[in-house]
Parts: structure tokens; C-alpha cells; sequence
């Protein structure tokens, strides 16, 4: 079956470390995202691509970088910049150009910081 | 930039009785989309709305999208302990890609 995988599904970093989510869809779909969930509040997009090499920041992109080199991959990095990094961090795919299709979500990864 | 609220933010239904969460804009939207996300869980495409006006169905789940394009609503009639997580809708604002979340009402049922 098609789908969004997300790894890992647990992180736990220290301060002041670098650390890379990987996003891996097999859908052949073109939209990639990512987006932040914290209690009580809804998702807040970090960054997106919608083609292979391009990608654009989205509201809360301080602190995160992306790599889009193949289609399938979007992996994000949470750098050492982001203030408050522990969070729900979900990636999700979209088919381009079909109407009445939504967002396609991994499991998401859970990242804390000690 | 583009706010999308959602209230109530929580919700204790009593089993089979029936409520209904709204979404507020302040832009008008190009469409709207809700999600359900279970306990622990990722958020899962419910449906998306387009055309002014337009009313969904899916079995006890009724979606509107309001004439003005800036609201929507979805109201489960007959509560189930199967309908407990949290329902996001999400809205797109013309010639954009991006979705803009509300923040989401928690359903919890009593039995």
C-alpha cells in the first residue's frame, strides 16, 4: 500500500544538537509538507515543496531547513537556532491537480528535547 | 495573514446526542478541508468543501460551507465513542497552496 513514512516515531535531543526527521512517500505525489503540532493548537506549516529542488518557508520556518533532492524524500532538520524545538512533527503529501483529495499525513515523529 | 479560528476548542458529548464544531476565516477561502485526528494519531482527510453553500453528508456527518465562503461547520448527529479525536478544518485561500488550520475541537463522549 501507498503511503507517508515517517522516522522515528520518538526522538529525544539534547540542546544545542542538530537533528534530521526523515519523510519518505511512495504516493508519486508532487506536494510535500511539513507542519509542527503543539497542545492545543492546530498545525503550523514549517515548510513545503510542491516540485523536486524548490521549496518555500511557511509560517514558522526559524529555526528548520529542508532538502527536496527526490521526489519521494523531504527529509527536515531541526537546527540548534529553534528555540523550542520539542514538538509533534507531522510530514504530508499532495496529489496535485485532483480536486477532493486532502492532505496525505505520515504517523508523524514526536521530538523532545532533554 | 490568513486566521482560521475553530470553536468550541472542547467538546464532552454525551452518547448519542448530537454537536457541531464551527470554523471562522477572516479571508474568504478558495475551499475547505476537515480532518480527524485520534488520540495519538496523524490527521486523516475528511472531506473538502467548494462551492458556495455546498452541504456534505457522510453517514452522521454533515459538513456546510458557508454562502460568504469564510465559514463551515460539521455536526455529528447520534454521538459514538468511535467519533472521539480531534476535528481540524483547514482552509485554502485562492490562487494559495497552503492549508491554514484551525486549532482544532477535542470530542470526548461519555458512555
Amino acid at each position: 500500500d501507498g503511503g507517508i513514512t515517517q522516522s522515528p516515531k520518538y526522538l529525544f535531543r539534547k540542546e544545542g544538537q542538530n537533528v534530521t526527521l526523515s519523510c519518505e512517500q511512495n504516493l508519486n505525489h508532487d506536494a510535500m509538507y511539513w507542519y509542527r503540532q503543539d497542545p492545543g493548537q492546530g498545525l503550523r506549516l514549517i515548510y513545503y515543496s510542491q516540485i523536486v529542488n524548490d521549496f518555500q518557508k511557511g509560517d514558522i520556518a526559524e529555526g528548520y531547513s529542508v532538502s527536496r533532492e527526490k521526489k519521494e524524500s523531504f527529509p527536515l532538520t531541526v537546527t540548534s537556532a529553534q528555540k523550542n524545538p520539542t514538538a509533534f512533527y507531522l510530514c504530508a503529501s499532495l496529489r496535485s491537480g485532483v480536486a477532493n483529495y486532502g492532505y496525505t499525513f505520515g504517523s508523524g515523529t514526536r521530538l523532545t528535547v532533554v | 495573514g490568513q486566521q482560521v479560528m475553530q470553536i468550541p476548542q472542547y467538546q464532552h458529548v454525551q452518547e448519542g446526542e448530537d454537536f457541531t464544531t464551527y470554523c471562522n476565516s477572516s479571508t474568504t477561502l478558495s475551499n475547505i478541508q476537515w480532518y480527524k485526528q485520534r488520540p495519538g494519531g496523524h490527521p486523516v482527510f475528511l472531506i473538502q468543501l467548494v462551492k458556495s453553500g455546498e452541504v456534505k453528508k457522510q453517514k452522521r456527518l454533515t459538513f456546510q460551507f458557508g454562502e460568504a465562503k469564510k465559514n463551515s461547520s460539521l455536526h455529528i448527529t447520534a454521538t459514538q465513542t468511535t467519533d472521539v479525536g480531534t476535528y481540524f478544518c483547514a482552509g485554502v485561500k485562492p490562487n494559495d497552496y497552503k492549508l491554514s488550520f484551525g486549532a482544532g475541537t477535542t470530542v470526548t463522549v461519555r458512555a
